[in-house]
């Protein structure tokens, strides 16, 4: 049973440039998450998205945006790139359930994005 | 709004001691859930319990335990006779329904244990 996985697993980019990160869910999950991780810190919500749509959004920028595919696989896009993105940004999928919160969310190994 | 607090930034214990983390949480919300995950060197966050709010029973697996105390906020999760392969950072987590009815997790800030052969 495969679990969350991502790609890239490392990215350098530089300021001002856009970038696509993949993640693919755990086998039989419907739901992807975003985070942020940035060094010495806990991961920050970014949004959440389920049935293609976004269902809720953290406290990011515009500049972050994502995409969730009828496979349940998703992207996160993030534009115009700031030396402060650099971080380890982490996916993971959930199955919803009734009432969704009650539900274990399964993290990827992220990607490690760099920003000079 | 709520909130997880990991006072603990680093713990260093020597082998085969028994080692307690902290975890308080804010929340306005009667049902919620904790979590505790371990990030290992390589970064992937590895899931190791889940409570709700109404059951309060402590938890053992292994060597691991948790305490939950809804009277004092506490979520404490104690490794008995540690290993250097307890190495790792350790989150505590805490997951409410927005008002979408959606999950929303809010992650502690972290504390890095460190087991010393």
């Amino acid at each position: 049973d495969a679990g969350v996985t991502q790609s890239p697993t490392h990215l350098i980019k530089t300021r001002g440039q856009q970038v696509t990160l993949r993640c693919s869910p755990k086998s039989g999950h419907d739901t992807v998450s975003w985070y942020q991780q940035a060094l010495g810190q806990g991961p920050q919500f970014i949004f959440q998205y389920y049935e293609e749509e976004e269902r809720q959004r953290g406290n990011f920028p515009d500049r972050f945006s994502g995409h969730q595919f009828p496979n349940y696989s998703s992207e996160l896009n993030v534009n115009a790139l700031l030396l402060g993105d650099s971080a380890l940004y982490l996916c993971a999928s959930s199955s919803l359930g009734l009432a969704g919160f009650e539900e274990t969310q399964y993290f990827g190994p992220g990607t490690r994005l760099l920003v000079l | 709004a709520q909130k997880v607090t990991q006072a603990q930034t680093e713990i260093s214990v020597v082998e085969k001691e028994d080692v307690t983390l902290d975890c308080v949480y804010e929340t306005r919300d009667t049902t919620y859930y904790l979590f505790w995950y371990k990030q290992p060197p390589s970064g992937e966050l590895v899931f190791l319990i889940r409570r709700n709010s109404f059951d309060e029973q402590n938890e053992i697996s292994g060597r691991y335990s948790w305490n939950f105390q809804k009277s004092t906020s506490s979520f404490n999760f104690t490794i008995t006779a540690s290993q250097v392969v307890d190495s790792a950072v350790y989150f505590c987590a805490l997951s409410e329904a927005s008002s979408g009815g959606y999950q929303k997790v809010t992650f502690g800030t972290g504390t890095k244990l460190q087991v010393i052969p």
